[in-house]
């Protein structure tokens, strides 16, 4: 158990749908980092935030966001659903001293019909 | 723009042997770390091995040790002892540290390691 937690495990929904993943780092940690895992594109990049405040982006879509709460929580909000946006969603955290590695959650697997 | 590179799709192995994974990557950049994460079929991202490349001593956790050659760009894996447990998705992965880091892990597609009994 890496210490970081994602909820939900799994989720089913329809194309033009919104859901939200939510995310609680490692306590302590102050970066949180999505990551979206599909059979195409492999393990990418999507965003990053740092005690609150966005701090870098990769390919992530205009239909996504994501923020970071007070308490550390990340949730990351993906809209107008489409049948590619299907795939293993990862948040991983990372401390201060070391923010180097990356601790990963258990991922959330969205499925969109 | 850093690239990983995996050029193993899939391996087997049989209990108990020893096993090596490739990666090599390609970077401008001095310093760096590069990790191994394991995905087992739970899908859990697990971290294995992670190498400054800094230091030149291989880092060792166990029964998986790496061999880095930094002027060659390759960082391989080794696992001694292979265990049915260790069946699983191998990623190779990197990130640059220094100014204007935001540390984010470029990933290789991966090798599938299946232990045979």
């Amino acid at each position: 158990d890496s210490g970081v937690t994602q909820t939900p495990k799994h989720l089913i929904t329809a194309t033009g749908q919104r859901v939200t993943l939510r995310c609680s780092p490692r306590s302590g940690d102050l970066s949180v980092y999505w990551y979206q895992q599909s059979l195409d594109q492999g393990l990418q990049f999507l965003i990053q935030y740092y005690n609150g405040e966005e701090r870098a982006k990769g390919n992530i879509l205009e239909r996504f966001s994501a923020q970071q709460f007070p308490d550390l929580h990340s949730e990351l909000n993906l809209s107008s659903l489409e049948l590619g946006d299907s795939a293993l969603y990862f948040c991983a955290s990372s401390d201060r001293q070391a923010q180097e590695t990356q601790y990963f959650g258990p991922g959330t697997r969205l499925l969109v019909l | 723009a850093q690239t990983v590179t995996q050029s193993q799709p899939e391996m087997s192995v049989q209990e108990a042997e020893t096993v090596t994974l490739s990666c090599t990557y390609d970077t401008s950049e001095n310093n760096y770390y590069l990790f191994w994460y394991k995905q087992p079929p739970s899908r859990q991202m697990i971290l294995v091995i992670r190498q400054e490349a800094y230091k030149q001593q291989n880092a060792t956790e166990n029964r998986f040790s790496v061999n880095f050659q930094k002027a060659a760009k390759s960082f391989s894996l080794k696992i001694s002892d292979s265990q049915l447990g260790d069946t699983a998705m191998y990623f190779c992965a990197f990130t640059r540290l220094g100014g204007g880091s935001n540390y984010k892990l470029t990933f290789g597609k991966g090798t599938l390691l299946t232990v045979n009994p």
